[in-house]
């Protein structure tokens, strides 16, 4: 079966900008989480969406935002655009009730100049 | 979550069994274990999980101790594919208060390199 997708792979943004990333989750995964991950500060999680309603969210500004439509795919949105907001983004999916099965995308590697 | 502790690196040789230790004395008792590796530039993959007893699948097994304060991940017989960043993460279950929904808690992991 597909795995998870992310759209696009690289990308690079000027500082002040927004992005718009893109995840499809594996078909039938109605769960869908996002990372951060930089050489700095390692993995770290931003925000878990279920059936289009946010359920957990990390440790992050308001400029880091998230959205699930009905068909389970998932968008995160970072506002006004900080050089430290360079990194690999990750998206996993994970059938409801599955805790073990998160499977991860390649990332989105943004670059904020 | 319980916060773990694995060593920075680690070697083995191609053929041999690779065994990655990991220290969690806080865990609770709803607490599981699992175990993800990050080859580089790919996102991070499962590889096991387990609650008290020893897991294997056809990736590794892994081996909890009694007091469940500590575990180690086996890969029995190691390839270059296997070099990567291993990570060691303490979760409770999905419905313990809605707090580990999609939340996975990532240390540093170790890098475990595997030598022809």
């Amino acid at each position: 079966k597909a795995g998870v997708t992310q759209t696009p792979r690289y990308l690079i943004k000027t500082r002040g900008q927004q992005v718009t990333l893109s995840c499809s989750p594996i078909s039938g995964h109605r769960s869908v989480s996002w990372y951060q991950q930089t050489p700095g500060q390692g993995l770290q999680f931003l925000f878990e969406y279920f059936s289009e309603t946010q359920r957990n969210k990390g440790n992050f500004p308001g400029r880091f935002s998230g959205r699930q439509f009905s068909n389970s795919r998932s968008e995160m949105n970072v506002s006004t655009l900080e050089l430290g907001d360079s990194a690999l983004y990750l998206c996993a999916s994970s059938l409801i009730g599955d805790f073990y099965g998160y499977t991860f995308g390649s990332g989105t590697r943004l670059t904020v100049v | 979550d319980a916060k773990t502790t694995q060593p920075t690196s680690m070697d083995c040789a191609e053929g041999r069994a690779a065994n990655l230790p990991c220290n969690h004395s806080t865990i609770s008792g709803n607490e599981y274990v699992y175990w993800y590796r990050q080859i580089h530039s790919q996102g991070p993959q499962y590889i096991i999980h387990g609650l008290k007893n020893n897991e294997t699948n056809e990736m590794a097994s892994l081996i909890i101790t009694e007091d469940r304060k500590s575990s180690t991940l086996i890969l029995p017989h190691a390839t270059l594919r296997d070099t990567a960043v291993y990570y060691c993460i303490v979760r409770a279950s999905q419905g313990a208060g809605g707090t580990s929904y999609g939340k996975l808690t990532f240390g540093q992991g170790t890098i475990l390199t595997v030598h022809p």
